[in-house]
């Protein structure tokens, strides 16, 4: 069990428009969500935490009104790359828990690469 | 907020022979320590993890030890194969506050 299914696994598109990203459960749900961003050669950094229900918190640095984040069910989370510009092409990663906890592991969707033109 | 740094940045090892990833961290009160196995354009995968109360943990050839005094943990793989080849981060958590990600080791099998 604990699959996290993200969609799409790739896109690109042109500067200025804005990029949804799906990131499901599918079979359990997820109390907790969280969005990563993977540059080349570096490492998962978190953009955001998103809880079902409530407004997301955003790392420091991360522009909440450019990276839109909906978290309506305790299945479905979605990030909004908004006005996509080149700077923004990366590897973006969902990552969902079960339970709140110490030891809860972090289940990752297959990720989505960006690619802004 | 905590801290994680993980060496080497890049590993070789003869198939065969044994890898070992360290990492430290900063928070004394972290409790839990997962490493995920990525391969190239893939997600991470979880593959051995180890909470605060426990000093070793060892699953086949995979094995990490915790010496929370440091601040430090580390993976082993034994008898490496060429399907060990991918990049390793280690990880620290403390309660329901976020993981942190160390920088990652590229690890290398060499036929």
């Amino acid at each position: 069990g604990a699959v996290v299914s993200q969609h799409p696994s790739w896109v690109i598109c042109k500067s200025g428009t804005s990029v949804k990203i799906e990131c499901r459960s599918l079979d359990f749900q997820a109390t907790t969500m969280f969005w990563y961003r993977q540059f080349p050669k570096q490492s998962l950094m978190l953009m955001a935490t998103s809880n079902e229900g409530s407004k997301a918190t955003y790392e420091q640095g991360v522009e909440k009104d450019k990276f839109l984040i909906n978290h309506a069910s305790l299945t479905l989370s979605t990030l909004t790359v908004t006005s996509a510009h080149p700077e923004d092409s990366s590897f973006y990663i969902c990552s969902a828990t079960k339970r709140q906890g110490a030891d809860s592991p972090l289940h990752f969707g297959n990720g989505t690469r960006l690619t802004v033109t | 907020g905590e801290n994680v740094e993980q060496h080497p940045s890049t590993l070789s090892v003869q198939e065969g022979d044994s890898a070992v990833i360290k990492c430290t961290y900063s928070d004394s009160a972290s409790n839990y320590f997962p490493w995920y196995k990525q391969e190239l354009g893939k997600r991470p995968q979880l593959i051995i993890d180890i909470r605060s109360n426990v000093g070793e943990k060892k699953d086949q050839r995979i094995a990490v030890t915790l010496n929370k005094t440091a601040k430090h943990f580390s993976l082993h793989i034994t008898e490496t194969q060429p399907e060990d080849s991918a990049v390793y981060f280690c990880a620290a958590k403390r309660g329901n506050e976020k993981l942190t990600f160390g920088t990652g080791t590229r690890l290398t099998i060499i036929p």
